[in-house]
């Protein structure tokens, strides 16, 4: 069955450091996301790409933060210079359609662990 | 409460029985997606439910909506102890242009085999 597959499963970084989380989102998914979930609080929306441009994204996701879609499989999100606050589990997801659709069901990757120190 | 709030925080069952966990939500949606997460793993989506449906069933689990209550409901019937991990409602809001989904503080699962 076609997973959403991310990398690295961990990444410890110092602050201020720059880092680059990756993703595969499924083959024919149209619509790419990102969450983070600080430990012990709720998933947190981040971002939204379809068609190479941002369409939505949170009050989270500032100057400091990136997302790329370099080739037709990867998706990264770029943390420019890292602060312990960015310490989370980042999610990268995939849908296939729109939630005006009503068929936005959202499938999540595993999550890289970042941790800032 | 917060958009997608669950209740209860925490359930603990015996192994068999049936767990039932509620969320509630304040805006209109889209849609209202459940999904486990084992600690410290991923999300596994477990069943969308669109916001003209009152009622969808995959396997043991059973979902209801009602959009007059902004509420929804996770039944999951004879229970095992693999069923064990956090579970999560998370709304997609008409409102959003990005398919955003709020998610809300889950509800700890245990199954006492």
């Amino acid at each position: 069955e076609p997973e959403v597959t991310q990398t690295p499963s961990h990444q410890v970084t110092q602050m201020g450091q720059e880092v680059i989380l990756r993703c595969v989102p499924i083959s024919n998914h149209l619509y790419f996301y990102w969450y983070r979930q600080i430990l012990g609080q709720k998933v947190e929306f981040l971002v939204s790409f379809y068609n190479n441009e941002i369409s939505e994204k949170s009050e989270i996701f500032d100057d400091q933060f990136s997302v790329e879609r370099p080739d037709g499989s990867n998706f990264t999100l770029k943390i420019r210079s890292t602060k312990l606050e960015d310490s989370a589990m980042y999610f990268c997801a995939s849908s296939m359609t729109s939630g005006v659709s009503s068929y936005n069901e959202q499938f999540f990757g595993p999550g890289t662990r970042l941790t800032v120190l | 409460s917060q958009q997608g709030e669950e209740d209860p925080q925490a359930l603990s069952i015996q192994e068999g029985e049936n767990a039932t966990m509620n969320c509630s939500y304040k805006t209109s949606i889209n849609n209202l997606q459940w999904y486990r997460q084992n600690s410290g793993r991923g999300l596994v989506h477990l069943i969308l439910i669109r916001s003209n449906e009152r009622e969808k069933h995959s396997g043991r689990l059973r979902v209801t909506l009602d959009t007059s209550k902004k509420s929804s409901s996770l039944l999951i019937t004879a229970s095992r102890a693999a069923d064990t991990a956090s579970y999560f409602c998370a709304t997609d809001e008409i409102r959003n242009a990005g398919n955003m989904l709020t998610f809300g503080g889950g509800t700890r699962l245990m199954v006492k085999p």
